[in-house]
């Protein structure tokens, strides 16, 4: 079955840059998503088509695309950004998730 | 506000059947799909299955298709996740979510992601 690959954790220390990579062999032709999901609560969308943001999302959050890899990166993280971090995109038409990214921040 | 409220915490037996819901308000819910997410305890996010309420229309992840019944009443605005016979694996959170669809690889398919979440329902399986 198709896997997007996250890290399983990302280290940084406030307001230092993290970067959140999500590797897929279809990522090239499909869109990826990021989801942020605190403890106890629900996931929230961050970014959606691989760079947009929705609305009340800080401008801090941004998502790029190259080849088989999509990234979230978090610019001057702050410790409230500290949560599990999810992509998400597709094989050829079933949506799949990736594994998640636990971001610690020190 | 749009928000998508889920009903309340089950504990079941194995072999029981369960119907969870989620209910739409604060937008048109006849013009989204509604899709559910499974997360097993301290596990990932996985999608399960999307439903378009204005004909049922449904669309299985394989690893919960024949597992698992997805339907919507569009009259209340609802969507159901469905089990006929539990078992100890099926304890997890089920979240329902807001669908956008997204044109995939493959001509006239679609993936989807999911822009507004309920808070999720809790289902633990136990004898």
């Amino acid at each position: 079955s198709y896997e997007l690959t996250q890290p399983p954790s990302v280290s940084v220390s406030p307001g230092q840059t993290a970067r959140i990579t999500c590797s897929g062999d279809a990522l090239p032709k499909q869109y990826g998503f990021w989801y942020q999901q605190k403890p106890g609560q629900a996931p929230v969308l961050v970014i959606y088509k691989d760079t947009e943001r929705p609305s009340g999302i800080p401008e801090r959050f941004s998502g790029s695309s190259s080849g088989t890899t999509v990234t979230l990166t978090i610019s001057g993280v702050q410790a409230e950004d500290e949560a599990d971090y999810y992509c998400q995109s597709a094989d050829s038409i079933d949506t799949v998730f990736g594994g998640g990214t636990k971001l610690t921040v020190l | 506000e749009v928000q998508l409220v889920q009903s309340g915490t089950e504990v079941k037996k194995p072999g029981e059947s369960l119907k969870i819901s989620c209910k739409g308000s604060g937008y048109t819910f006849t013009t989204y799909w509604i899709g559910w997410v499974r997360q097993m305890p301290g596990k990932g996010l996985e999608w399960m299955g999307s439903i378009y309420p204005p004909n049922s229309d449904t669309r299985y992840s394989p690893s919960f298709q024949g597992q698992v019944t997805i339907s919507a009443d569009k009259s209340i605005s609802s969507a159901y996740l469905q089990w006929n016979s539990l078992t100890a694996s099926d304890t997890a959170i089920y979240y329902c979510a807001r669908n956008l669809p997204v044109p995939a690889a493959i001509e006239r398919y679609y993936y989807y992601y999911m822009d507004v979440w309920g808070k999720g329902t809790t289902v633990t399986v136990s004898s």
